[in-house]
């Protein structure tokens, strides 16, 4: 069975700290896609980024980096210098041949940064 | 420009009610899912469809139905039979089942 794992249900830091979003995947599939996801107050979510499960480069795009690690079943997200508009629910997911390449959400972090 | 519409934003229900929500994207895009999100959760899927005139059942379908009769098209009824249906309800759509979806902005239903 495929899962997602976002321990952390909510992270506060202060503005133009960095901040690290945990994410833990399980499945049994060899090729697999993860993806993280945006959700601000207004609800709608927002794509950032996926991956294949045979890419493990670490990407950065602007102030957020995500670094993908197969022997931890890991796929972290990094926001450097956050800022007030980053505050919103983070959602990991994994989608894979197990289910269907059905998409499989974490629950969620909230993060909230303080001016 | 290009996206997903879902209207309307915001619905109340009389219990016994059947809703339908309405799910529309411009993007050609051949698959379209329905998600539920209930407060501080993550999103559950209640169907998808991957071409015109089929559709499968996710893993919350039970008192929800669809229609795909448009690729631009995939809407959802939330019947009586659904015993809790108060949630926040998520349209995507993708190109293909394991490319990115992307969402529309939601419809927030609250049954009176």
């Amino acid at each position: 069975a495929q899962k997602v794992t976002q321990a952390q249900t909510e992270i506060s830091v202060v503005e133009k700290e960095d901040v690290t979003l945990d994410c833990v995947y399980e499945t049994r599939d060899t090729t697999y896609y993860l993806f993280w996801y945006k959700q601000p107050p207004s609800g709608e979510l927002v794509f950032l980024i996926r991956r294949n499960s045979f890419d493990e480069q670490n990407e950065i795009s602007g102030r957020y980096s995500w670094n993908f690690q197969k022997s931890t079943s890991s796929f972290n997200f990094t926001i450097t210098a956050s800022q007030v508009v980053d505050s919103a629910v983070y959602f990991c997911a994994l989608s894979g041949m197990d289910s269907s390449y059905k998409l499989i959400f974490g629950s969620g972090t909230r993060l909230l940064v303080r001016p | 420009d290009g996206g997903i519409t879902q209207s309307p934003k915001y619905l109340f229900r009389k219990e016994g009610q059947n809703v339908t929500l309405s799910c529309e994207q411009n993007l050609n895009h051949d698959a379209m899912y329905w998600y539920r999100q209930d407060p501080g959760q993550g999103l559950r899927l209640i169907y998808y469809s991957q071409i015109v005139n089929d559709f499968q059942k996710g893993d919350i379908a039970e008192g929800y139905s669809v229609s795909r009769e448009k690729k631009e098209s995939f809407p959802l009824t939330v019947t009586s039979a659904q015993k809790n249906p108060t949630a926040f309800y998520l349209c995507a759509s993708s190109r293909l089942a394991y490319n990115e979806q992307f969402f529309g902005p939601g419809t927030r239903l609250t049954v009176l």
